[in-house]
Order: structure tokens, then sequence, then C-alpha cells
């Protein structure tokens, strides 16, 4: 299975934006990058998925490297209630590997 | 409103006492999954199904069962059998597609004694 490799931790000052790198050097052709982040003792929440191209909607932005390697997920204005894990997924077939993600923290 | 439903949210049991938890989606999903969530780490999978009265085990399966006689629920039975069985048990669905977006329920905290 393509593992994925993120920071542990990152801070954000409020209102800028936060970008959440990922490295999945051995993702293959055909899989997903998925983003899904939890909220402390809630279920996690979907927020976007791409496979080569850029892809946005109303919570962020992805950002898929040429090589497909790597990614990025962009939170363009950072909110407190953005504070939260965020995992980086690849998904394989039709499960979904969860690491132990970024734990990212807003600060007012 | 559509979603996941998980009871209880607090679950408690005696140590050698079998638990079942339940899960329920009105969203006509036809796939679902289990996954089990420890501190500090992210969720590992233990069973899925892909349709009613079918599912297959996932990386940590043993210990736990699992029944799917309706599409709308997947129990799961946490048997004495689970050495470590106190954790945060997180249900989820996902329709058929190429999204393949995974919806959680809000989980189900089970303390065993």
């Amino acid at each position: 299975d393509a593992k994925t490799t993120q920071p542990t931790s990152m801070d954000c000052a409020e209102g800028r934006a936060a970008n959440l790198p990922c490295n999945h050097s051995t993702i293959s052709g055909n899989e997903y990058v998925y983003w899904y982040r939890q909220i402390h003792s809630q279920g996690p929440q979907y927020i976007i998925h791409g496979l080569k191209n850029n892809e946005t909607n109303e919570m962020a932005s992805l950002i898929i490297t040429e090589d497909r390697k790597s990614s990025t997920l962009i939170l363009p204005h950072a909110t407190l209630r953005d504070t939260a894990v965020y995992y980086c997924i690849v998904r394989v077939d039709k499960k979904l590997t969860f690491g132990t993600g970024t734990r990212l923290t807003i600060i007012p | 409103d559509g979603g996941i439903t998980q009871s209880p949210k607090y679950l408690f049991r005696k140590e050698g006492q079998n638990v079942t938890l339940s899960c329920e989606q009105n969203l006509n999903h036809d796939a679902m999954y289990w996954y089990r969530q420890d501190p500090g780490q992210g969720l590992r999978l233990i069973y899925y199904s892909q349709i009613v009265n079918d599912f297959q085990k996932g990386d940590i399966a043993e210990g736990y069962s699992v029944s799917r006689e309706k599409k709308e629920s997947f129990p799961l039975t946490v048997t004495s059998a689970q050495k470590n069985p106190t954790a945060f048990y997180l249900c989820a669905s996902t329709a058929s597609g190429s999204k393949y977006e995974q919806f959680f329920g809000p989980g189900t905290r089970l303390t065993v004694l």
C-alpha cells in the first residue's frame, strides 16, 4: 500500500493560509489522494480528493505535483475552527488507510 | 436529516463480556466500515462490507465480529477475545461511484473495566 508522510504538527495564524504538505512517493498511477480532518473526539470529515489535477472546493485546495509524489492541502483563510488533525490518505481499492496525520493549530 | 448514527456515545463493560456497538445509516450507501482509534493514533480498519450479507476483514479483525443483514445497519461485536478493547470506535459509509467519500458517525467510546 502507498504510504504517506506528514509533519506531526503545524501552527498557522488565524486569517492566513495554512499549507499542509504530504509525501506519497510510492503512489501508483490510478491511486487517488484524499484529505480528511478530525476535530477532537469526532468522526473524520472529508475535505477533498484528487488524482492528477489540482482541485478546489468550498473548504480547501489540493495541489498535486506533476510526478504525483507529493501534495499540499491549502486552507486559504484559516479560522480557529480549522484546528484539527489532518490526514493525507492514498486510497487503495475501496479502503482508506489513516496514518497519524498533522495536528494543525490555528493561533489567534 | 441523512446521516450515520452510532449509539451509545459512551459504553462501559466488564472484562470478559461481549458488547455490540450499533451503526445505522439512512444515506442509502452500499458500503460500510468499522474503525478503531486509540489515543494519539490514526484510524485502523476492523471490518468493512460492500454489500448486504457480505463483509471482509480489515487490518485488525481479530476479536471482533460483524453482520450485515440490512443495508442500513452494520453492528460490530467486540468479543472477550479482543485483548485491548478499550478504544474509540468509528463507523463510516460510502456510496458507490468514483468520489468514494466516506461519511463518519460520531463514534462510540468503549471502556472495558
